[in-house]
């Protein structure tokens, strides 16, 4: 299993200013993915961070609003770009040891508020 | 539309009582199950893994079966547990990518004493 930590655990942020959740994996993994988990529903992928290339988005997320950075197989970043209170989720790193495994990981989530 | 859908959407059980929660979805073509477990803060962890082939899986109280000609999975939890108090995800993947992966709303379950 990989271990996988999330920085900041949680934040409160004023509208129109930009969070960046780091995530930290103890092992080099092949795939890493970025979800949100809004308030009482599940887990939506925003996207799929790509090691040395530009992120891959799912419909409804646009790289302007959650840039992603993947400097190496083990870290990850995720900016979340002009809040709105509508941003105000549980954002969550996850990683998945590729290669036709379907097991995923998922770091503890950073709850933020958007005020 | 590929749709996973859990019930109940919430439920009590007193320790040490036996609960079965249901999953059933409309994903195709189908690759795989999984529950999973969500402990309130915190990241879902996995509890079982089950391709179409697999009609049941254990993972110490937890046992889960897979119905894949009528869609349906189940999630069998045996003497619970105080720490069983969470909410438990179906997840169900459509294809070879992560794009087809559709989690489940989730059935949250407390344990009282």
């Amino acid at each position: 299993s990989a271990v996988i930590s999330q920085k900041p655990s949680r934040d409160i942020c004023q509208r129109g200013t930009s969070l960046t959740i780091q995530c930290q994996v103890d092992s080099q993994v092949t795939m890493m993915f970025w979800y949100r988990q809004q308030p009482g529903q599940s887990l939506t992928l925003i996207a799929t961070a790509n090691q040395g290339s530009e992120a891959t988005y799912e419909s409804g997320f646009v790289i302007d609003k959650f840039p992603i950075s993947r400097p190496n197989l083990t870290f990850s970043t995720l900016t979340v770009s002009n809040m709105s209170p509508e941003d105000s989720s549980i954002y969550l790193c996850s990683v998945s040891p590729g290669a036709g495994s379907w097991e995923q990981f998922f770091g503890p989530g950073t709850r933020l508020t958007v005020l | 539309k590929n749709q996973v859908e859990q019930s109940p959407q919430s439920l009590i059980i007193l320790e040490g009582k036996n609960c079965t929660l249901q999953c059933n979805y409309t994903v195709s073509p189908f690759s795989n199950l999984r529950w999973y477990k969500q402990d309130t803060g915190r990241g879902p962890v996995s509890l079982t893994i089950m391709t179409f082939s697999e009609n049941t899986k254990s993972n110490g109280r937890y046992t889960a079966t897979l119905d894949a000609d009528t869609k349906q999975s189940s999630l069998h939890i045996t003497a619970s547990q105080l720490s069983d108090s969470a909410s438990y995800i179906c997840v169900v993947s459509g294809g070879t990518s992560y794009d087809k992966v559709i989690f489940g709303p989730g059935t949250s379950l407390s344990v009282i004493p």
